[in-house]
């Protein structure tokens, strides 16, 4: 079955405990992305990544860390995770993200994250 | 500068009703609009992307797109409960990698 996965999806930790959420897809897409969801703020990127190291950031890159080793696999790295940053977290994919007008972005099924 | 607007809501229609969300943007490079679904506690879903002026339809949903006023908007016909959710508009600039979302606009489908 084609996917989206991450994990964890439920995570509780402490202010400066670091942590990595991990992100993978089986579609052979090349295009990656992070997205954080908050109350009244809706969806903001994070990072991106167009292949196989090629990063870059979004609208809201502090306080996070990527990495795109494998094609697959696109982690979200928070060195020292604090309370501003409890959100629901949502990885995507694409195939051609950019160049084409009509491609779409597969979401995985999110990362509830709470710093305490 | 990048924008989306959206009405957050919460809308409410009667079943068998049509609901129409509306969305508007500030960014006139903006290429391709995008209309996605998200159910609470879910992922956003894709329903329909539209790129040029005018209406596109599939099945009881329409997208219509007006670029000289910057407006694109989402029309569900003959409602149901199940159509109730959070409806996201997002757009893409041309040849660009990100995507730019609105707040959002919940709907509910009053049986």
């Amino acid at each position: 079955e084609a996917q989206v996965t991450q994990n964890p999806r439920y995570l509780i930790t402490v202010t400066g405990k670091k942590l990595t959420v991990t992100c993978s897809q089986n579609m052979n897409h090349e295009y990656m992305s992070w997205y954080r969801q908050d109350p009244g703020l809706g969806l903001r990127q994070i990072y991106y990544s167009m292949n196989v190291e090629v990063t870059d950031k979004g609208d809201v890159p502090e306080g996070y860390k990527v990495s795109r080793k494998e094609k697959r696999n696109f982690p979200l790295i928070l060195e020292s995770p604090s309370p501003n940053q409890t959100s629901l977290y949502f990885c995507a994919s694409s195939p051609l993200w950019g160049r084409a007008s009509t491609d779409t972005q597969y979401f995985g099924p999110g990362t509830r994250l709470t710093v305490l | 500068q990048k924008e989306v607007e959206q009405n957050s809501g919460p809308l409410s229609v009667p079943e068998g009703a049509i609901a129409s969300l509306n969305c508007t943007y500030s960014d006139r490079g903006s290429q391709s609009f995008f209309w996605y679904r998200q159910y609470s506690g879910k992922s956003p879903e894709l329903i329909m992307f539209i790129y040029s002026n005018g209406d596109k339809e599939d099945g009881r949903f329409t997208a219509q797109l007006n670029k000289a006023s910057q407006y694109v908007s989402l029309l569900i016909r003959d409602s149901q409960p199940s159509d109730s959710a959070t409806y996201l508009c997002a757009f893409k600039r041309a040849g660009s990698y990100q995507l730019t979302f609105g707040k959002g606009t919940k709907l509910s489908v009053i049986p």
